[in-house]
């Protein structure tokens, strides 16, 4: 069956650090990824999406690469800062089927 | 102010009851679905909606029910069929339920049974 995969620890890190976080998928072969940010409480908000034949796609302090070879995706936040903490989903899409990760929540310590 | 908005952010219901969970949205989009989300667990799909007066059963559909009479919205019941309801529920749209299209997500509706 599809699975997603996603660190279950919290990452913790300083600020000014860069930010790494990890989607790992099997038995899937999404043409999209999608990733979400995803405060306590709230509905999760889009970030970044990434096709099937991109490695890379950067937005301001956020990368994402996709290695369909590996079946993973990369999320990574530059000079992170305190207000990046949340929890962050990734989303595989493929048909008409959205398949959420359990996120992996990140602190950023001042 | 154009946006998703789901009512009521917090839900109580005793066993044997069922309950409707609001989402209406202004965004003008086509589709919308409902997720459940719950602890160190993926978002999962309980019913979507791609058309008006149209609707799919998603990943876990048993015990919920739907109706999108409007475009602007896609309530959500959970009966008492539903064995564990106690959950966060997330309404969602997408402009079309095309391939790859952004989600919108609500703010959320915190079912707690009693």
């Amino acid at each position: 069956s599809q699975k997603i995969e996603q660190n279950s620890e919290a990452l913790n890190i300083q600020e000014g650090k860069t930010a790494t976080l990890t989607c790992n998928y099997t038995n899937y072969s999404p043409a999209y990824l999608q990733w979400y940010r995803q405060d306590p409480g709230r509905g999760p908000v889009f970030l970044l999406l990434i096709r099937e034949n991109e490695k890379e796609k950067r937005k301001e302090r956020l990368k994402v690469t996709f290695d369909t070879t590996l079946k993973q995706s990369l999320f990574h936040i530059t000079a992170s800062q305190p207000a990046d903490s949340a929890t962050y989903l990734c989303a595989l899409v493929g048909g008409f089927k959205t398949i959420f990760g359990a996120g992996t929540r990140l602190f950023v310590k001042a | 102010d154009g946006g998703i908005t789901q009512s009521p952010k917090y839900l109580f219901r005793k066993e044997g009851q069922n309950v409707t969970l609001s989402c209406e949205q202004n965004l003008n989009h086509d589709a919308m679905y409902w997720y459940r989300q719950d602890p160190g667990q993926g978002l999962r799909l309980i019913y979507y909606s791609q058309i008006v007066n149209d609707f799919q059963k998603g990943d876990i559909a048993e015990g919920y029910s739907v109706s999108r009479e409007k475009k602007e919205s896609f309530p959500l019941t959970v009966t008492s069929a539903q064995k564990n309801p106690t959950a966060f529920y997330l309404c969602a749209s997408s402009i079309g339920g095309t391939l790859g299209d952004t989600q919108y997500f609500g703010p959320g509706t915190r079912l707690t049974v009693l």
